[in-house]
Order: structure tokens, then C-alpha cells, then sequence
């Protein structure tokens, strides 16, 4: 499977701030996600980055709040914008190559803190 | 809408005991994929075992191997002869045939005690 490095994998924002956290595979890959992990809790979607055309978000997330870039097949960035305390999470993205699996790999995580 | 349920959200086992993790589904798909992750505490998810819905035979990896049964939307993971490495939390996910989205149940916390 493919190696997925994220960055930054931590950090502290200021509260009406904006982060940009940045996913890079080391191959190609059909689809991108992005997760949002809150602390003790399980993975929910936020939305599918989508190379070359706008993101496909989930409910109860939008486009103002969580912009999605995905310029080409191997790297893609989620932006969390005017954060507030309800912000700090873990942050997850992960590729998928269409295969008989069907099966998606990770990247490590940022855990972000909103102060 | 698809659903996962895990109803056990804390386990443990003896080390080299074998321990059994239930998980229930819901879909109107025909055809999906089932997997087991594994999250310890570094954070990084791990593919344990998949699952394709469309095959009978259970899946098995190593001291790894589930129980999937189709009619009654159940997808349990056993693990032999438990690590102390093992210990994490472990996420039972649903994936689509097309699309690839994944549905996350709440996870369970399996500790390994020496």
C-alpha cells in the first residue's frame, strides 16, 4: 500500500484563525478523504477530495468552513477556517486505489488545538 | 444510510488468550467490503482484515480472522494468541462498491494485559 505523510502533525491555533493542513501520497491514488477525529471518538467524513473539480462534502460540513484543494492525483490540502474551540480535533486524510479491495490507507494525523 | 455498530467499547484480554470483537452493519447494498482497522495510540490507522461482501469464506490474516455473516449483517474480528502490541483501538468500517466512502462504527478499546 501507499505511504501518506501529512503535515504539520500538531498544532496550537488561535481561536477565528485559519490552518491549512497538507496530505501527500508517495503514488497516485483514485480518491482522497479527509476525516475529523475527536478526541476518544470514531472517524467521521468530511468530505471526498476530488482531483480537478470541487469537493464533495458530507452533511454538516461545508465548503466556507472546511475549503478542500486536491491539484493533482498525489497531494491535496484541508483548510479549517475561522477556528473555535469546537475545531480541535484529529484531522485524518486517506487515499484509495480502486482495486479489487477497494481498501483505504492513512496518514498519521493532526491533532489540532483551538485556544 | 449505512450503519456500523460496535457494542463493546471496552475489552481486555490476557496476553496469548484469544479475544472476540462483534460488530453489526446495516446496508442496501448488495455488494460492499467490510474491513477491521486498528488505531493504537500513535494515532496511525492500520488495515487489519478485509472483507468482500460477495465472498463466503471468512477472511483471515495471521493470528487474525473474522466471522462474517452475511444474513444476519455481523462482522466480529478474532484474535489468537493476543500481543501486548495489540492493544489499541480497533475501528469495524463499511465501505461502498463505488465511491469508496467508509462508515465508521464507535470503535473498540482492546487492552492486552500481561
Amino acid at each position: 500500500s501507499a505511504v501518506i505523510s501529512q503535515k504539520p502533525s500538531r498544532d496550537i491555533c488561535q481561536r477565528g484563525t485559519s490552518l491549512t493542513i497538507q496530505c501527500q501520497v508517495d503514488s497516485q491514488v483514485t480518491m482522497m478523504f479527509w476525516y475529523r477525529q475527536q478526541p476518544g471518538q470514531s472517524l467521521t467524513l468530511i468530505a471526498t477530495a476530488n482531483q480537478g473539480s470541487e469537493a464533495t462534502y458530507e452533511s454538516g460540513f461545508v465548503i466556507d468552513k472546511f475549503p478542500i484543494s486536491r491539484p493533482n492525483l498525489t497531494f491535496s490540502t484541508l483548510t479549517v477556517s475561522n477556528m473555535s474551540p469546537e475545531d480541535s480535533s484529529i484531522y485524518l486524510c486517506s487515499g484509495d486505489r480502486i482495486t479489487s479491495y477497494n481498501e483505504q490507507f492513512f496518514g498519521p494525523g493532526t491533532r489540532l488545538t483551538v485556544l | 444510510a449505512q450503519t456500523v455498530t460496535q457494542s463493546q467499547p471496552e475489552m481486555s484480554v490476557q496476553e496469548a488468550e484469544t479475544v472476540t470483537l462483534s460488530c453489526t452493519y446495516d446496508t442496501s447494498e448488495s455488494n460492499y467490503y467490510l474491513f477491521w482497522y486498528k488505531q493504537p495510540p500513535s494515532r496511525q490507522m492500520i488495515l487489519v482484515i478485509r472483507q468482500e461482501a460477495y465472498k463466503q469464506q471468512n477472511a483471515t490474516e495471521n493470528r487474525f480472522s473474522v466471522n462474517f455473516q452475511k444474513a444476519a449483517k455481523s462482522f466480529s474480528l478474532k484474535i489468537s494468541d493476543s500481543q501486548l502490541g495489540d492493544t489499541a483501538m480497533y475501528f469495524c468500517a463499511l465501505g461502498e462498491t463505488s465511491g469508496s466512502r467508509l462508515t465508521f462504527g464507535e470503535g473498540t478499546q482492546l487492552t492486552v494485559n500481561p
